[in-house]
């Protein structure tokens, strides 16, 4: 699976849009991104996936480059709970499932 | 309904010691994985099991590492012979089917190894 190079951290305003970047230059054409993020001692969570076309859901936007060798995951209006370290992971959905997690960008939000 | 649970939340033991730590999945999830996460890291991964068995085990760090999961439902890491570099946070996911597709992993609280 590909490696990804994530900002170790970043800080955003309460109530603004939080845009955390992932690199993924070795990605192949069948690797999924996918975005999890990890609250302090709890287990990491799901937050959204893409292959090629920009993704939206209830919790976040993903904004894939169109050579794919970039994203951007936009967390639209950040809150103190969306404090945590968040993840980007690149991977063939049809491998064993598991996830290769890196050290993530620990996003914190600030009042 | 119930997410994944794991048990103990903390376990604390001594170098040596022989340790069993337990994952109970959500129910109807066939597949199910192990993973580890050393302070300031991400979760490493361990093994996979798809049912009863396990898919992949490539990521056991070495044979003082086992896991089981006898009914294809609940789940049990065994180490033995523990050494202070065990000592992280045991993570369990489970998720509804593999081998074709995406689908969610959903991870439990995990478990506090501490080897002193």
């Amino acid at each position: 699976d590909a490696k990804t190079t994530q900002p170790p951290s970043m800080d955003c305003a309460e109530g603004r849009a939080a845009n955390l970047p992932c690199n993924h230059s070795t990605i192949s054409g069948n690797e999924y991104v996918y975005w999890y993020r990890q609250i302090h001692s709890q287990g990491p969570q799901y937050i959204i996936h893409g292959l090629k076309n920009n993704e939206t859901n209830e919790m976040a936007s993903l904004i894939i480059t169109e050579d794919r060798k970039s994203s951007t995951l936009i967390l639209p209006h950040a809150t103190l709970r969306d404090t945590a370290v968040y993840y980007c992971i690149v991977r063939v959905a049809y491998t064993g499932n598991q996830f290769y997690f890196g050290t993530g960008t620990s996003l914190t939000v600030i009042p | 309904g119930a997410g994944v649970s794991q048990t103990p939340s903390n376990k604390v033991t001594e170098k040596g010691k022989y340790v069993e730590l337990r994952c109970d999945p959500i129910s109807g999830h066939t597949a199910l994985y192990w993973y580890r996460q050393s302070l300031g890291q991400g979760p490493e991964f361990l093994i996979y099991f798809q049912g009863t068995g396990a898919a992949d085990d490539s990521g056991l760090p070495n044979d003082r590492f086992f896991a089981v999961r006898p009914e294809g439902s609940v789940s049990t890491l065994k180490i033995q012979r523990t050494e202070r570099g065990d000592s992280a946070v045991y993570l369990c996911a489970s998720s509804l089917m593999s081998g074709g597709g995406y689908n969610e992993q959903f991870f439990g609280p995990g478990t506090r190894l501490t080897v002193l």
